[in-house]
C-alpha cells in the first residue's frame, strides 16, 4: 500500500521554466492538498481539493495552478518558475477533509 | 493576524521533563484540532487530535483544548531524545477541508 506518492522527488529548474508536480493516492480519499515548506518554516497551503472536480485557493496560491484529474490524482503546476518558489512541496490526502492528513514524502524543488 | 500562531522555538527541554507546546487560533468556528510531528527531512505525521474542551491523553502525550480562550496545548511527559522534532498545530476551521498549519515549534530534548 503506497499511500501518497509524489513525483519527482527532486527537481532543479531555471527561472522561467515550467513543470508539474504529480501526486497520487491509493486510499480512496476525497480531499487532497498541496503545501510548501520553506527552510525552518511551517507548512503553507497552496491549493486544496475538497472533492473530485473542485479546487480552492489556500494561503499562497500565486504562481501555481492545480488540476484534480480524478479522485486519485492532484497535480501542481508552476507555469514560470521563480527563485522564490524554491521549497519542499508536500502533497497530502484526507478521507473526510477533517484534518487527518496523510502526507507524501515531499518534492524538493530548486529554482536557479 | 495569522490564523494559527505557534512559538517557533527552539524549545529546549531536559530528558525526562515535561515539554509544553502551545497553539492559538483565530477562527472561533474551529471544531477539532490536530497535532503533527515532523522529524527533520521527513514528512509530517499525525500524533494527536482533540475535538472537545478538556484533556485527551495518549501514552506520554496529552492534548488540552480551551475553546473559550482559543488555544490548544500539547504536553509530552517523560521527554525522550526521540521526541526532538518540529510540532505543528492544525485546527480544522469552519471552512470545510481547508487545513491551515501553524509555523511549528521546534523541540529539542537534551540528554
Amino acid at each position: 500500500n503506497a499511500g501518497v506518492t509524489q513525483t519527482p522527488k527532486f527537481q532543479v529548474l531555471k527561472t522561467g521554466q515550467s513543470m508539474t508536480l504529480q501526486c497520487a493516492q491509493d486510499m480512496n480519499h476525497n480531499s487532497m492538498y498541496w503545501y510548501r515548506q520553506d527552510p525552518g518554516m511551517g507548512l503553507r497551503l497552496i491549493y486544496y481539493s475538497a472533492s473530485e472536480g473542485t479546487t480552492d485557493k489556500g494561503e499562497v496560491p500565486n504562481g501555481y495552478n492545480v488540476s484534480r484529474l480524478n479522485k486519485r490524482e492532484f497535480s501542481l503546476r508552476l507555469e514560470s518558475a521563480a527563485p522564490s518558489q524554491t521549497s519542499v512541496y508536500f502533497c497530502a490526502s484526507s478521507e473526510a477533509g477533517d484534518g487527518e492528513l496523510f502526507f507524501g514524502e515531499g518534492s524538493r524543488l530548486t529554482v536557479l | 493576524q495569522k490564523e494559527v500562531e505557534q512559538n517557533s522555538g527552539p524549545l529546549s527541554v531536559p530528558e525526562g521533563a515535561i515539554a509544553s507546546l502551545n497553539c492559538t487560533y483565530s477562527d472561533r468556528g474551529s471544531q477539532s484540532f490536530f497535532w503533527y510531528r515532523q522529524y527533520s527531512g521527513k514528512s509530517p505525521e499525525l500524533i494527536m487530535f482533540i475535538y472537545s474542551n478538556g484533556d485527551k491523553e495518549d501514552g506520554r502525550f496529552t492534548a488540552q483544548l480551551n475553546k473559550a480562550s482559543q488555544y490548544v496545548s500539547l504536553l509530552i511527559r517523560d521527554s525522550q531524545p526521540s521526541d526532538s522534532a518540529t510540532y505543528l498545530c492544525a485546527p480544522r476551521g469552519s471552512s470545510a477541508s481547508k487545513i491551515i498549519f501553524g509555523s511549528g515549534t521546534r523541540l529539542s530534548i537534551r540528554p
